[in-house]
């Protein structure tokens, strides 16, 4: 089946933006909205942008997302200590009609 | 509050089987695809499966096709997922999670239950 990939890790300082990529194929993220999800140590996950750049209400407006081609990547802004998580792109695929999750990215605030 | 409540996880031995419940209280799922994501311990999200809103439409990881199956109850504002013939790969936390359409923008999901396959 198709892979999503992304970076098993990432970290800035508080104030910093950091930029978490997501790569995947024509068949996933070149054909379909990306998602992006953070999990908090101990928590389920929850939905931070959806179909490729939007955020849910109560997501500040800290977080964002973009696409481009095959590829696809959160921002993060004026970086928090709260933000220390796990963060997960996902995307349907058209070719294997499944939902595919990247790896995960582990974020550390310094 | 809007709650989704996984329950049926537990301990069982290599080939045997579960049936986990995912039922929604103070709102309805009747209209929303109904997925299952899993989580090994220390790893990742994976998806596992889905169903649409009238179970005309199911997928399945591959890992899981022939194995598992998914299916709902609207009437009872619920969805369940029968695994069979369960491996050590399968051990896992289990969340139920819903999409208002077909993709994957879990926008609520439960808490999680965790099967773990073991002798």
């Amino acid at each position: 089946q198709s892979i999503v990939t992304q970076p098993p890790s990432a970290s800035g300082t508080p104030g910093q933006t950091v930029t978490i990529s997501c790569s995947g194929s024509r068949s996933n993220i070149g054909s379909n909205y990306v998602y992006w999800y953070q999990q908090l140590p101990g928590t389920a996950p929850k939905l931070l942008i959806y179909k490729s750049d939007q955020r849910p209400s109560g997501v500040p407006d800290r977080f964002s997302g973009s696409k481009s081609g095959t590829s696809a990547s959160l921002a993060i802004s004026g970086l928090r200590s709260e933000d220390e998580a796990d963060y997960y792109c996902a995307a349907w695929d058209d070719r294997s009609f499944v939902a595919i999750f990247g790896g995960g990215t582990r974020l550390t605030v310094l | 509050e809007v709650q989704l409540v996984e329950s049926g996880g537990g301990l069982v031995q290599p080939g045997g089987s579960l049936r986990l419940s995912c039922a929604a209280s103070r709102f309805t799922i009747t209209n929303s695809w109904v997925n299952w994501v899993r989580q090994a311990p220390g790893k990742g999200l994976e998806w596992v499966a889905n169903i649409k809103h009238d179970e005309s439409e199911k997928y399945y990881v591959d890992s899981v096709k022939g194995r598992f199956i998914i299916s709902r109850d609207n009437a009872e504002n619920s969805v369940s997922l029968q695994m069979n013939s369960l491996r050590a790969e399968d051990t896992a936390v289990y969340y139920c999670a819903l999409s208002p359409y077909y993709d994957v923008a879990l926008d609520t999901w439960g808490q999680g239950t965790l099967v773990t396959v073991s002798s």
